[in-house]
């Protein structure tokens, strides 16, 4: 089992909707929690991070952790077109190396 | 200011060639990380730098991958003896502090091995 799973998608959702990302995590020690985005070819950005049990929201985005059930999502409200792309789950590592374990992420088609 | 760049953006190589990436952080940033990202996979750590020192490099998949960073700025990712298997984009990023979170990453280096 891997450390952060993720769908792979493709999750496809018609503009104006609401795309639902999932992520799960195993090391039940950990503390903080990312979204990112990346494009095709592109490199990955930050756009969401959450380190509490409950909801974080930015703009159409909201971010909810729950740490008794190991899961983190992602909502994005009134999705667009250019939300399209690869959303990443990354856990930052519950000991003193720092390291980010990443997920495969799941990839988003908006629809017009 | 500028950030984080990588070079080359590109590169092929023969199976058995050395190649070295090289990844210049945003000033002042204190921590740097080199991941490993194949196609349709999400990035994988290889080794991560606070300053000059080398604190974690578990994510090395062979004692072909060598990273160093002997001023505290720039890095430089060398892979001895390509195999086709490192194939893959090779990103950096960095931060500015110790923690990990706020990582702004580089355009990456797309690795071609033949």
């Amino acid at each position: 089992q891997k450390e952060v799973e993720q769908n792979s998608g493709p999750l496809s959702v018609p503009e104006g909707a609401i795309a639902s990302l999932n992520c799960t995590y195993s090391d039940r020690g950990s503390q903080s929690f990312f979204w990112y985005r990346q494009y095709s070819g592109k490199s990955p950005e930050l756009i969401m991070s959450i380190y509490s049990n409950g909801d974080k929201e930015d703009g159409r985005f909201t971010a909810q952790l729950n740490k008794a059930s190991q899961y983190v999502s992602l909502l994005i409200r009134d999705s667009q077109p250019s939300d399209s792309a690869t959303y990443l789950c990354a856990v930052l590592n519950a000991g003193n190396n720092r390291k980010l374990i990443w997920g495969l992420g799941t990839s988003l088609a908006v629809n017009p | 200011g500028a950030g984080v760049s990588q070079s080359p953006r590109y590169k092929v190589a023969k199976r058995g060639q050395d190649v070295a990436l090289r990844c210049d952080p945003i000033s002042g940033h204190v921590s740097l990380f080199w991941y490993q990202q194949a196609l349709g996979q999400g990035p994988e750590f290889l080794t991560y730098f606070q300053n000059e020192a080398q604190l974690d490099k578990s994510g090395l998949p062979s004692d072909r991958f060598f990273a160093e960073r002997p001023e505290g700025s720039v890095s430089t990712l060398k892979i001895q003896r390509t195999q086709q298997e490192d194939s893959a984009v090779y990103l950096c990023a960095s931060t500015p502090s110790p923690k990990p979170e706020t990582q702004y990453f580089g355009p990456g280096t797309r690795l071609l091995v033949l």
